[in-house]
């Protein structure tokens, strides 16, 4: 089944630098990867997603990219805020022809950013 | 609107005790599931269900049993619950498409 490796468990860094984030998965035959939020005592939240047709997409401040051939993707936070501080988990799946695969999801990384 | 709601949000048990978890969404997703929660653990898929009838296994199913008799609920019980059944629980329900929406949360604590 697939495994996801996410690193770093933690990461602190000062308001306005940028985060990287970076998850490697086993089955080569996942295409769908999610990145979500984790503020403190709520469900996690979607914040981008990818798919294994593009090598990269943004949404303002947040990108992710993706390299097939080696099986690891990134989530890229720039010009970070203290709002950014959460915990970010990562995730793979196989997602085709309408059908949901199950999320296998990474550990976790708590980022803190420092006003 | 709602998307997905748990009850309860805080549960403390004594070890062989049982309950249920409640999980209801108002999205008419097919697809639902549980993970638990613990730390350094991340988000692990207890059971999921892509419709009313069907249930199925995630990777640690053991000590959970669920159901699903309509697309809006999918309860998880706990029929003895042991100590290392304390965690944060969260149901998550989503469209083929892929995104899941989760809920806030149920934090149980077995004693």
């Amino acid at each position: 089944g697939e495994n996801v490796e996410q690193h770093p468990s933690t990461l602190s860094v000062q308001e306005g630098d940028s985060a990287v984030i970076k998850c490697t998965y086993s089955d080569s035959a996942s295409n769908y990867f999610p990145w979500y939020k984790q503020e403190l005592g709520k469900g996690p939240q979607l914040i981008i997603d990818i798919r294994s047709n593009v090598g990269e997409k943004k949404d303002q401040r947040i990108a992710v990219t993706l390299n097939k051939t080696a099986k690891h993707f990134s989530l890229h936070i720039t010009e970070t805020q203290p709002e950014d501080s959460a915990v970010y988990f990562c995730a793979a799946t196989v997602n085709y022809g309408g059908s949901q695969g199950n999320l296998i999801f990474g550990k976790g990384t708590k980022l803190s950013v420092k006003p | 609107n709602a998307g997905v709601t748990q009850t309860p949000k805080f549960q403390v048990l004594k070890t062989g005790q049982s309950m249920t978890l409640q999980c209801a969404q108002d999205m008419n997703h097919e697809y639902m599931s549980w993970y638990r929660q613990d730390p350094g653990m991340g988000l692990r898929l207890i059971h999921y269900s892509v419709g009313a009838g069907i249930t199925d296994q995630g990777e640690v199913p053991n000590g959970y049993n669920v159901s699903r008799s309509t697309t809006e609920d999918f309860p998880l019980r706990l029929l003895s619950a042991a100590p290392s059944q304390t965690s944060v629980y969260f149901c998550a329900s989503s469209y083929p498409t892929g995104e899941l929406f989760f809920g806030e949360g149920s934090r149980l604590t077995v004693l």
